[in-house]
């Protein structure tokens, strides 16, 4: 079974600095789909960024960015010049290429000081 | 990206009662999803309910406990029965997208509370 690991539960970042959100997963396949949510306290779950196993390039939108590895199964998030309303749950998801269900992991709590 | 509703949005509950939560989206869908979230934690999927057929459940949730129905390609119901305070968590239906059709879209989720 896939699983989703972020060994980071909380970050901080200064207002307009950037910060790294760690995720590895493990999966014996070798096509599916990386994503990362962001919950604020609203709870309302929405997508940051999604990533193809099989496209060699990070995905990237706007402030948000990936790095990809897929030989060493990481996927870590950049938020570049932070902001306050960045301040919420990161979810890293795993799903595979024709599954149904997303592998959630546990999230990392990201405060954005002022 | 799909447009999803959820109603209530919150509730407290007594111990013993049920609760039915609505998810309605804005678009037609095949899939719809129910998820828990317990407090603090990550996301748990409780099943998948395709229209016209059974829901499928995930190991550790039966349908006694969390029937779901599915009338129509737009609109699902979870109820949660014979609550506890075990019960106590946001729960959050999703669907599919339309393209790309792997990124899941969620709804603004229902905060139980259980006395």
């Amino acid at each position: 079974a896939q699983t989703v690991t972020q060994s980071q539960p909380e970050m901080s970042v200064q207002e307009a600095e950037t910060v790294t959100l760690s995720c590895t997963y493990d999966t014996s396949e070798s096509d599916y789909y990386l994503f990362w949510y962001k919950q604020p306290p609203s709870r309302q779950m929405i997508l940051v960024i999604r990533q193809e196993a099989y496209k060699q390039q990070n995905a990237t939108e706007n402030r948000f960015s990936v790095n990809f590895q897929k030989a060493a199964k990481s996927f870590s998030l950049k938020i570049s010049d932070s902001q306050l309303g960045d301040a919420a749950m990161y979810f890293c998801a795993y799903r595979r290429l024709y599954g149904q269900n997303f592998v959630f992991g546990p999230g990392t709590r990201l405060s954005v000081l002022p | 990206s799909a447009v999803i509703s959820q109603k209530p949005s919150r509730d407290i509950c007594q111990r013993g009662t049920s609760l039915t939560i609505q998810c309605q989206v804005d678009s037609q869908v095949t899939m719809m999803f129910w998820y828990r979230q317990q407090p603090g934690q990550s996301l748990t999927l409780i099943a998948t309910a395709n229209q016209g057929s059974e829901a499928t459940y995930e190991s550790g949730f039966v349908i006694d406990k969390f029937p779901i129905s599915r009338p129509n390609l737009t609109f699902s119901t979870l109820t949660v029965s014979n609550m506890s305070p075990e019960d106590s968590s946001i729960y959050l239906c999703s669907v599919d997208g339309t393209f790309p059709t792997d990124t899941q879209y969620f709804g603004p989720g229902t905060r139980l509370t259980v006395l």
